[in-house]
């Protein structure tokens, strides 16, 4: 099955700094990516995601990259804020988008 | 209001007492999945159902049942329940979106339910 390791498991950043979540994966079948945050004491929510057929997106302060050869893709968020505090989750799945496999979490911390 | 419920929250229950865990969703998602949560372990799917009777296995479904009967609805049951099923347990629903759709495939995320086996 498919297997997705994340690095860092802790981050810790100046607040205005950029922070960078390494994702690799195992199964080049998967074809979508995304990526979710989760607040403490709260439910994951979807931050941004791609597409095996797309390279980069961004959305505002975050963007996402993909490298299918070396499978592997990013999270970068940049001007970090305090409120970007959280545990951010990478995701890769396949066979309809159903099948789903986390990494094990990035826990972030913006210091202020 | 758009969402996914799941009850209990809370549960402490005994070793080997069933229980099921019930999740539905308004947004008539066809697709519904739950999780399981682990510190250092991240999210662990368990199953998850692409529609009505079709459900399939995720990457953890030892010592769980599912069942598919509503599109709204998708009960986790435990039929004999282990302390290694001490977790967080999250219910997720989500649909396919066109290609020119902010996200493609969102899935959306009850509170959770926090159990403990003993």
């Amino acid at each position: 099955g498919e297997n997705v390791e994340q690095h860092p498991s802790t981050l810790s950043v100046q607040e205005g700094d950029s922070a960078v979540i390494k994702c690799t994966y195992s199964d080049s079948a998967s074809n979508y990516f995304p990526w979710y945050k989760q607040e403490l004491g709260k439910r994951p929510q979807l931050i941004i995601d791609i597409r095996s057929n797309v390279g980069e997106k961004k959305d505002q302060r975050i963007a996402v990259t993909l490298n299918k050869t070396a499978k592997h893709f990013s999270l970068h968020i940049t001007e970090t804020q305090p409120e970007d505090s959280a545990v951010y989750f990478c995701a890769a799945s396949f066979r309809g988008y159903q099948k789903v496999t986390f990494g094990t979490g990035t826990k972030l911390q913006v210091i202020p | 209001e758009a969402q996914v419920t799941q009850n209990p929250r809370y549960l402490i229950t005994v070793t080997g007492k069933k229980l099921t865990v019930t999740c539905s969703q308004n947004m008539n998602h066809e697709y519904m999945s739950w999780y399981r949560q682990d510190p250092g372990l991240g999210l662990r799917q368990i199953y998850y159902s692409m529609n009505v009777e079709v459900t399939d296995k995720g990457d953890v479904p030892e010592g769980y049942k599912v069942s598919r009967k509503e599109k709204r609805n998708f009960p986790l049951i435990l039929e004999s329940p282990s302390p290694n099923q001490t977790s967080l347990y999250f219910c997720a629903s989500s649909f396919q979106r066109s290609q020119l759709a902010r996200s493609y495939n969102e899935q959306f995320f009850g509170p959770g339910t926090r159990l403990t086996v003993l």
